[in-house]
């Protein structure tokens, strides 16, 4: 069966640090992976998303980047974070039949 | 990105009665529907989705409603229980790209009332 995996589940950085959130998805090949980032009492926003190796599309202009270096992982980085970058970020995947499938989310506190 | 809305932030409801949840939204191009659950700090979980071709599908104890004509959505829960207690989203899946993205609305918080 397939599991996504996210991780750290909570992480508090200060200001001006770098981050490096990890998505891998395990049971399937070739999955779109997705970053989604949730302000406190707000809705799912879309900030990346991947249909291949190497291949990121951005829907926001932002602080973040992200990455596919493998096949079935995702990372979403920052050089220098910014208070504004506090939130939930949820990493998931679909397969071929829609079926999107969300990580457990990281609670990313910006200090 | 995309809008979907929803009408009405918070909902609270007795327990034992339904719950009607409802989404806007703008994108005709949409092709697919989710609604989902979201616990407090947990991921959003799957609850019931519909295709464009369809204007109702059930699942248990909840039924989604689609109206193109007015591009609304409905989630009804039969039988609120004190576990159904969430934040609900809707979503709609725009292809971009060659990929499957689906765009939130901001979330309607159901309390039930005991």
């Amino acid at each position: 069966s397939q599991t996504i995996h996210q991780w750290p589940a909570t992480l508090v950085q200060p200001v001006g640090s770098p981050l490096s959130l990890e998505c891998t998805v395990e049971g399937t090949s070739n999955p779109n992976l997705y970053w989604y980032r949730q302000a406190a009492g707000r809705g799912l926003q879309l900030l990346f998303y991947s249909v291949g190796i190497g291949q990121i599309s951005s829907e926001v202009p932002q602080n973040l980047s992200a990455s596919r270096p493998q096949d079935r992982q995702f990372i979403l980085s920052s050089k220098k974070l910014l208070l504004s970058d506090s939130g939930f970020y949820l990493c998931a995947w679909t397969g071929i039949n829609y079926g999107y499938t969300f990580g457990s989310g990281t609670r990313l506190t910006v200090v | 990105g995309e809008s979907v809305g929803l009408h009405l932030p918070t909902l609270s409801v007795q327990e034992g009665d339904n719950s009607i949840i409802n989404c806007a939204y703008s994108n005709s191009a949409s092709d697919y529907f989710i609604w989902y659950k979201q616990e407090s700090g947990k991921g959003p979980q799957f609850i019931i989705d519909i295709r464009s071709n369809m204007d109702k599908r059930q699942g248990q104890r909840v039924t989604v409603l689609l109206n193109k004509t007015v591009k609304h959505l409905s989630l009804q829960i039969a039988a609120t229980q004190p576990g159904d207690s969430a934040v609900y989203f809707c979503a709609e899946n725009i292809v971009k790209t060659g990929a499957n993205n689906l765009f939130f609305g901001t979330g309607t918080r159901l309390t039930v009332i005991p």
